[in-house]
């Protein structure tokens, strides 16, 4: 089955404890993406990558960091986690090229990230 | 930058009629998609329909269907035949065709609830 896979689903932490939320899909696709989730903001984008070994900011990258060893997997990792970081997130995929057929992103079912 | 605009928070329709979602956009470009993505409870981000740019004839999907104004920049969502298990957060969402991220640009979200 066509899927994108995050662990954990849920988590809850403490400030300054380092943690990695893991992301991986089995679809061969070229691009992911980190969006995370708050009331009233909707989804923003928090890193992207094109490639392995590419990776680039989105919209709200402060406090995040990334890393695209393998094409499959996208973690994501919050290396002093603060409250201002509890969240929902989600990671995404989808295949370069190929033009018009290729505008949908496929999403992990999301992790749930509280801060204390 | 693109913005997608989601004005009403919260809408409410009884079980077997129909609800118009509201959506517009700001884009200086002139080829894109537009989606509409439904989030239940489980969290899960579903997609519901998607509208390239390029085409003037409104996307359907069974019970679901887009008023697409390209002039006026609006991107409408019609649920039909509501049914209870239509309940949930709806998202609009924009993507340029081109460019290296073409991330996905979303709404604030609307919460529909279905009245039995």
């Amino acid at each position: 089955e066509a899927q994108v896979t995050q662990n954990p689903r849920y988590l809850i932490t403490v400030t300054g404890k380092k943690l990695t939320v893991t992301c991986s899909q089995n679809m061969n696709h070229e691009y992911m993406s980190w969006y995370r989730q708050d009331p009233g903001l909707g989804l923003r984008q928090i890193y992207y990558s094109m490639n392995v070994e590419v990776t680039d900011k989105g919209d709200v990258p402060e406090g995040y960091k990334v890393s695209r060893k393998e094409k499959r997997n996208f973690p994501l990792i919050l290396e002093s986690p603060s409250p201002n970081q509890t969240s929902l997130y989600f990671c995404a995929s989808r295949p370069l090229g190929g033009g018009h057929l290729t505008g949908e992103l496929f999403f992990g079912e999301g992790s749930r990230l509280t801060v204390l | 930058a693109q913005t997608v605009t989601q004005s009403q928070p919260e809408m409410s329709v009884q079980e077997a009629e129909t609800v118009t979602l509201s959506c517009t956009y700001d884009t200086s470009e002139s080829d894109y998609y537009l989606f509409w993505y439904k989030q239940p409870p489980s969290r899960q981000m579903i997609l519901v329909i998607r509208q390239e740019a390029y085409k003037q004839q409104n996307a359907t999907e069974n019970r679901f269907s887009v008023n697409f104004q390209k002039a006026a920049k609006s991107f409408s969502l019609k649920i039909s035949d509501s049914q209870l298990g239509d309940a949930a957060m709806y998202f609009c969402a924009y993507r340029t065709v081109t460019g290296a991220n073409s991330k996905l640009t979303f709404g604030k979200g609307i919460t529909l609830s279905v009245r039995p």
